[in-house]
């Protein structure tokens, strides 16, 4: 089974700040991870993804996340917050073989302000 | 833009009703997955295809059904509508599901009156 556990529903950073977005899985495979932004009255686009290989992964608009395997972590990070940061942020986790690939497993969400 | 295409944006229907949500996913992909996303239960995954064929069956309740057509577009049907399917509903499309990167539609906003 997979699971994952965002914490904090809502961040708040001053504008030019880091941003800091924790996610935590569960799998019982190797897994699949993502990150999915989701601006307001819009759908889901895809940030950044972790299939196999190097562990530190960089995505559009300037964030990046760490695959963490002895800490089940795969938190997003961006080293200066810009306004249109603000939208709310998806962990998402996917087995990587066979009938566990296919469907993601999305956390609660968190949801990023940024204030001038 | 995504390239996958869902209408429609916005659908006001009563208790008791019959909808359908339409899903175009992107040009080549074969994979179409339905997602729900709603305050209580967050998004959650209901049902995946692959050309043509069910392959994965998520928290879909047994009042829902969903068929993906031969020229890969699918539908979402649902039926006995309660207020608690009120909701956004959102189609994602992939070439297949290995390495799973999904592309989503913009939604569809189910308003259960």
């Amino acid at each position: 089974a997979q699971s994952v556990t965002q914490l904090g529903s809502h961040v708040s950073v001053s504008e030019g700040a880091l941003v800091l977005l924790r996610c935590n899985y569960s799998s019982s495979v190797p897994p699949y991870l993502f990150w999915y932004v989701q601006y307001p009255n819009q759908g889901l686009q895809l940030l950044l993804k972790y299939t196999t290989g190097a562990t530190l992964v960089k995505g559009i608009n300037g964030f990046e996340a760490e695959f963490k395997k002895s800490e089940t972590s795969f938190h997003l990070t961006k080293p200066s917050a810009h306004m249109s940061d603000a939208a709310e942020y998806f962990c998402a986790v996917s087995g990587n073989y066979g009938g566990s690939q296919g469907n993601l497993i999305f956390g609660k969400g968190t949801k990023l302000s940024v204030k001038p | 833009d995504s390239g996958v295409t869902q209408t429609p944006k916005h659908l006001i229907t009563a208790t008791g009703q019959r909808v359908t949500l339409r899903c175009s996913p992107r040009s080549g992909d074969l994979s179409v997955y339905w997602y729900q996303q709603s305050l209580d239960q967050g998004l959650q995954f209901l049902i995946q295809y692959y050309n043509g064929e069910e392959r994965a069956k998520g928290n879909i309740l047994e009042r829902f059904s969903a068929q993906q057509f031969p020229d890969l577009h699918s539908e979402l049907n649902l039926s006995s509508l309660e207020l608690g399917d009120s909701a956004l509903y959102f189609c994602a499309s992939s070439v297949s599901w290995t390495k799973n990167i999904q592309y989503f539609g913009a939604g569809t906003r189910l308003s259960v009156l």
